[in-house]
């Protein structure tokens, strides 16, 4: 099992460029979610989906848009990087949104907006 | 809001030395908590998690960690670290509702010297 993969791993950006950040898992998994993590500031929620149609915001949503169109896939979309969008981003999932059940993480991507 | 707090922002230890990374949270009902793992370059892995019931949890890698409520804590604990256990470690906390609503502290990063 491959279980959650990211592309790219490393991306550098100019300041107004839109870019995709690519997210698959092949474990059938229902939830789906990205994060960014900023050094003193742990993991926030930018968006997150818990089926194939369906999306919603998480804490830091401005800037980014998501879609997920089928199971396996959920792109993160930068719109037009800013400087302030520098961070590594993770995409993870579960089988539901349930806590009981255990999510994974992808390796993650580290972008960088010049 | 649910909040979570890791006092320690970096902790050196020498291999075979036992480990307490502290955790503290602030939310008033019991909360679901939660340990993970970042090795360099890696995503997330679950350590362990809290859910109810024992209050002392074990978990994978020889890692344990105890909920005391009276404290509101859950300092995860090691009675021997490995040169293998240098990592970034993320104490995560959440209500009921799902993974939508997990907060994340700020991480500690542990290194081990020989």
């Amino acid at each position: 099992n491959a279980g959650v993969t990211q592309t790219p791993k490393f991306q550098v950006l100019k300041t107004g460029q839109s870019m995709t950040l690519q997210c698959a898992q092949d474990m059938n998994h229902e939830y789906m979610s990205w994060y960014r993590q900023d050094p003193g500031m742990g993991l926030r929620l930018i968006h997150y989906s818990v089926g194939a149609g369906i999306t919603d915001q998480g804490e830091v949503p401005n800037g980014y848009n998501v879609s997920r169109s089928t199971t396996e896939d959920f792109p993160l979309r930068l719109l037009s990087a800013a400087p302030s969008q520098t961070s590594v981003y993770f995409c993870a999932s579960s089988y539901s949104r349930q806590l009981n059940t255990e999510a994974f993480f992808g390796q993650g991507t580290r972008l960088t907006v010049v | 809001a649910q909040s979570v707090t890791q006092p320690d922002i970096h902790i050196t230890v020498s291999e075979g030395a036992s480990l307490e990374l502290r955790c503290n949270y602030s939310y008033g009902a019991t909360p679901y908590l939660f340990w993970y793992v970042q090795s360099p370059g890696q995503g997330l892995q679950l350590l362990l998690k809290y859910f109810s019931g024992d209050t002392l949890v074990q978990g994978i890698k020889g890692f344990e960690a105890e909920f005391k409520r009276s404290q509101s804590s859950f300092n995860l604990r090691k009675p021997s670290v490995h040169w293998s256990d240098a990592a970034e470690y993320f104490c995560a906390v959440a209500v009921s509702g799902g993974y939508q609503k997990v907060t994340f502290g700020t991480g500690t990063k542990l290194q081990v010297i020989p």
